[in-house]
């Protein structure tokens, strides 16, 4: 596809119950980024990964949470025994190694009831 | 670690004139880039401009124009000409050089509100 892609677009889920966000990158975007915005609030970083490195997890915020990515395709957040707190806009980002522009999908918004 | 400020929660301006968005950073580092971003009400995030920290020069993208101000640590979005279409979300952004941590660092953010 022309842009980044994320799906579902939105999920609503019970607390306590697994979920699985997913991110399609623009083909060729070695660098993929999840980002987790809350009502109203800024982005905070949760994960990034840059081609075959290691990711740099630092802004997961807790162990419920993890990513993978295969290669520099498809990446996946899952979030297990979600919580109230969890609710928020998922945001994936995507780029080149030498660009810097960020390019972002439109989100998977989450809500837990 | 890198942290950026944006001390406006919201900013408004009338169409056709110009505002100013601030977003100062901290950073020990001496190659990074900066960005605004805009995101509108639909939540696709949109790259508005960047700034290499090693350019002097400030950036341009037509009605939108940067201040620069490297000792300063300070990143000012300037706005010329509102339009109505520029009512958004914008969000000042760090991103570091150093290999191994190129993430995005954002402010929280500054809402501008279009007047007609």
């Amino acid at each position: 596809g022309a842009g980044v892609s994320q799906s579902p677009s939105n999920k609503v889920t019970e607390k306590g119950k697994d979920v699985e966000l997913r991110c399609d990158p623009i083909s060729g975007h070695t660098a993929l980024y999840w980002y987790r915005q809350r009502l109203g609030q800024g982005l905070e970083f949760l994960i990034y990964f840059q081609g075959n490195s290691a990711p740099d997890k630092s802004g997961l915020p807790s162990d419920r949470f993890s990513a993978e990515r295969t290669g520099e395709s498809v990446s996946t957040l899952t979030i297990q025994r979600t919580q109230q707190e969890d609710s928020a806009v998922y945001l994936c980002a995507s780029s080149t190694y030498l660009n810097t522009e960020a390019f972002f999908g439109q989100g998977t918004r989450l809500t837990v009831v | 670690a890198q942290t950026v400020t944006q001390s406006q929660p919201e900013m408004s301006v009338q169409e056709a004139e110009t505002v100013t968005l601030s977003c100062t950073y901290d950073t020990s580092e001496s190659d990074y880039y900066l960005f605004w971003y805009k995101q509108p009400p639909s939540r696709q995030m949109i790259l508005v401009i960047r700034q290499e920290a090693y350019k002097q020069q400030n950036a341009t993208e037509n009605r939108f124009s940067v201040n620069f101000q490297k000792a300063a640590k300070s990143f000012s979005l300037k706005i010329s000409d509102s339009q109505l279409g520029d009512a958004a979300m914008y969000f000042c952004a760090y991103r570091s050089e150093q290999g191994g941590s190129e993430k995005l660092v954002f402010g929280k953010g500054t809402k501008l509100t279009v007047n007609p």
